[in-house]
């Protein structure tokens, strides 16, 4: 079992669509959690981090459910920009080392 | 000028050949790390460094050497390049000083080895 887990998709949505993205990771250690966003042949770059209580950056929002072991990351009112592959990240405990999923590709279309 | 730079960005090299990756970054940070995305395998740690006399192999070290000859600098070598070592490698910088775990990423380097 990978240590973290996501859709590779791709998923499809048009414009203005709302669409989500779910990650388990198998880690119960694992403290921290971010969503990075990766363009085509490009390096990653944080989108957000991911608090217990659930978070919000403009059309972007993050959950975490612990017992489950879940991340999501919902995507409102999608733009054409926003098409990229979403990567789940999860740290290993206190080793100052991350786990990335293999992300999720993202094709928002006009 | 960008915060964490890697050279070359493109590399082509035969198979046996020794070639090194070079990373620096001016954002003053004391981990660095090295990473290779395959597509469909997503992004493998291959060395890190909590400082500069610290060095430990991450998931997918062998065949790769690393040297951090400043807390601005983490190379990666593969002594001898074989066909399967063709990915694109990222170097990437993080703050623990500070508590912040969030790490920080070049620009990559795509080689190609033949």
């Amino acid at each position: 079992r990978k240590e973290v887990e996501q859709d590779p998709g791709p998923f499809n949505v048009p414009e203005g669509a709302t669409v989500a993205f779910n990650c388990t990771y198998s880690n119960s250690a694992s403290q921290s959690f971010f969503w990075y966003r990766q363009d085509c042949r490009k390096e990653p770059k944080l989108l957000m981090s991911v608090y217990s209580s659930g978070n919000e950056d403009g059309r972007f929002t993050a959950q975490l459910n612990r017992a489950s072991q879940y991340i999501s990351l919902l995507i409102r009112d999608s733009k054409l920009s926003d098409s990229a592959t979403y990567l789940c990240v999860v740290n290993i405990g206190n080793t100052g080392k991350l786990i990335f999923g293999q992300g999720t590709t993202l094709q928002v279309k006009p | 000028d960008a915060d964490v730079t890697q050279t070359p960005r493109n590399r082509i090299t035969k198979t046996g050949k020794r070639i090194m990756l070079e990373c620096s970054q001016t954002k003053g940070h004391d981990r660095m790390y090295w990473y290779r995305q395959d597509p469909g395998l997503g992004l493998r740690l291959i060395y890190y460094s909590f400082d500069v006399k610290d060095i430990n192999k991450g998931e997918i070290s062998d065949g790769y050497s690393v040297s951090r000859q400043a807390q601005a600098k983490f190379s990666l070598s593969l002594e001898s390049a074989i066909p399967n070592q063709t990915a694109l490698y990222f170097c990437a910088t993080s703050d623990f000083r500070t508590g912040q775990e969030t790490q920080y990423f070049g620009p990559g380097t795509r080689l190609l080895v033949l």
